[in-house]
């Protein structure tokens, strides 16, 4: 049982390009989440999906797309990236109305 | 919307004492859940303690404990004996009890003085 896992752990992008962080849950819950964390801030939702093939913007959803096309895997796209998207990405997972499990995050640095 | 604030930026304590860090929020939802979550420098998000606000009884993990109060809308973690793995950074968060996400403090970071 692997939890929630992210790919990849790092990566490095050039203003304009494009990537997508792939998020996987192994505990069959119904709700996905993707979070950003920037210096002496908390977590700020990005977008959130509450089933397959369902998603839903959260408090920090531009210049971000997501998709779930399968109930474990939940895609966080950046088609053209910006020095202000430079942050650590958090994907969470839970059942309703239960506690979130957070993946090891990502660390996204755009130049 | 909900708003969460966690006052002290930085907290010191030694080691085997007792440190309080405080938190308090803001909602217009009846129904919520209250989380403490550890960020050790490995930036992983660890769940330190869960508080449901419909429980009058606070919620208690070994060496952790919460004062909730809800008519003040506070929810502060006592970790006592504190000791060197508990340096981490602590958020504070929120949860409606909706489909949507958590809202989280700015932090605290908390120092272990051996």
């Amino acid at each position: 049982n692997a939890g929630v896992t992210q790919t990849p752990k790092f990566r490095v992008l050039k203003t304009g390009q494009s990537m997508t962080l792939l998020c996987a849950q192994d505990m069959n819950h119904e709700y996905m989440y993707w979070y950003r964390q920037d210096p002496g801030m908390g977590l700020r939702l990005i977008h959130y999906s509450v089933g397959e093939g369902t998603t839903a913007k959260g408090e920090v959803p531009d210049g971000y797309n997501v998709s779930r096309l399968k109930k474990q895997n939940f895609l966080l796209g950046l088609e053209s990236a910006a020095p202000s998207q430079t942050s650590v990405y958090f994907c969470a997972s839970t059942p309703p109305a239960g506690t979130q499990y957070f993946g090891p995050g990502t660390r996204l640095l755009v130049l | 919307a909900q708003t969460v604030t966690q006052s002290q930026p930085e907290m010191s304590v030694q080691e085997a004492e007792t440190v309080t860090l405080s938190c308090t929020y803001d909602t217009s939802e009846s129904d919520y859940y209250l989380f403490w979550y550890k960020q050790p420098p490995s930036r992983q998000m660890i769940l330190v303690i869960r508080q449901e606000a419909y429980k009058q009884q606070n919620a208690t993990e070994n060496r952790f404990s919460v004062n909730f109060q809800k008519a003040a809308k506070s929810f502060s973690l006592k970790i006592s004996d504190s000791q060197l793995g508990d340096a981490a950074m602590y958020f504070c968060a929120i949860h409606g009890g909706g489909a949507d996400g958590l809202t989280f403090g700015k932090g605290t970071h908390l120092i272990i003085q051996p």
